[in-house]
């Protein structure tokens, strides 16, 4: 099976903060990457697909980059409902598997 | 847009059987593989199951290798859950994926 890494399980910042957080996988994924954005008791909520595509309604703040193993989600200036965790999930074969999760929280 | 809503969720006593479901739209039903995955109470998201896109092939976690039963109908764009032999373990909320996840999910809620 894929690994999926998310090294910082709790990040803590402040409204207007640049925010990044990061994923590797433990074999290449090519752009088969995706990162959700979950607030207490709801679903995940797509934001990304293929590392860097922007889903439909998500704001530009949030954007995708990397390829292989290493990948990144930048929210560009952090807002008050920005505060979730994040998880990235692999999608490159049909073991989906996902990060452990990266919790923004509020500094 | 790809979305897909869940159903069939409940509460049932371990040792007990239950089948969800999924009503997938916005995609190639009949020409996806799918998954189910799911996320027990403050935990994170762990693949389940997995089935090809013509039915024939599948797939499944070690923790339910012979007891959940992954299927579909693509005549009706459903995807199916059949979990025999429920443990106190199995609590989840239940969600389906094509390559992502696109619904709410289901809550399956085991009790002794």
């Amino acid at each position: 099976d894929i690994q999926m890494t998310q090294p910082l399980s709790i990040l803590s910042a402040s409204v207007g903060d640049r925010v990044t957080i990061t994923c590797r996988a433990s074999q290449n994924i090519g752009n088969w990457l995706a990162w959700y954005q979950q607030k207490p008791g709801k679903a995940p909520k797509l934001l990304i697909s293929e590392a860097s595509r922007l889903e439909s309604g998500v704001p530009s703040r949030f954007r995708g980059s990397g390829s292989g193993t290493d990948f990144t989600l930048t929210i560009s200036s952090l807002q008050p409902d920005d505060f979730a965790t994040y998880y990235c999930q692999q999608y490159d074969n049909y073991s989906l598997t996902f990060g452990g999760g990266t919790k923004v929280d509020i500094k | 847009q790809v979305q897909f809503v869940e159903s069939g969720g409940g509460v049932v006593q371990t040792g007990t059987s239950l089948k969800i479901s999924c009503s997938a739209s916005g995609l190639d039903f009949s020409n996806y593989g799918m998954s189910w995955v799911r996320q027990a109470p403050g935990k994170g998201l762990e693949w389940v199951a997995f089935i090809s896109f013509e039915g024939t092939t599948t797939y499944y976690a070690d923790y339910v290798e012979g007891r959940f039963i992954i299927s579909r109908d693509n005549s009706k764009n459903l995807l199916y859950l059949q979990m025999n032999s429920l443990r106190l373990e199995d609590t989840a909320v239940y969600f389906c994926a094509g390559d992502t996840l696109g619904g709410q999910g289901t809550l399956v809620a085991v009790s002794s």
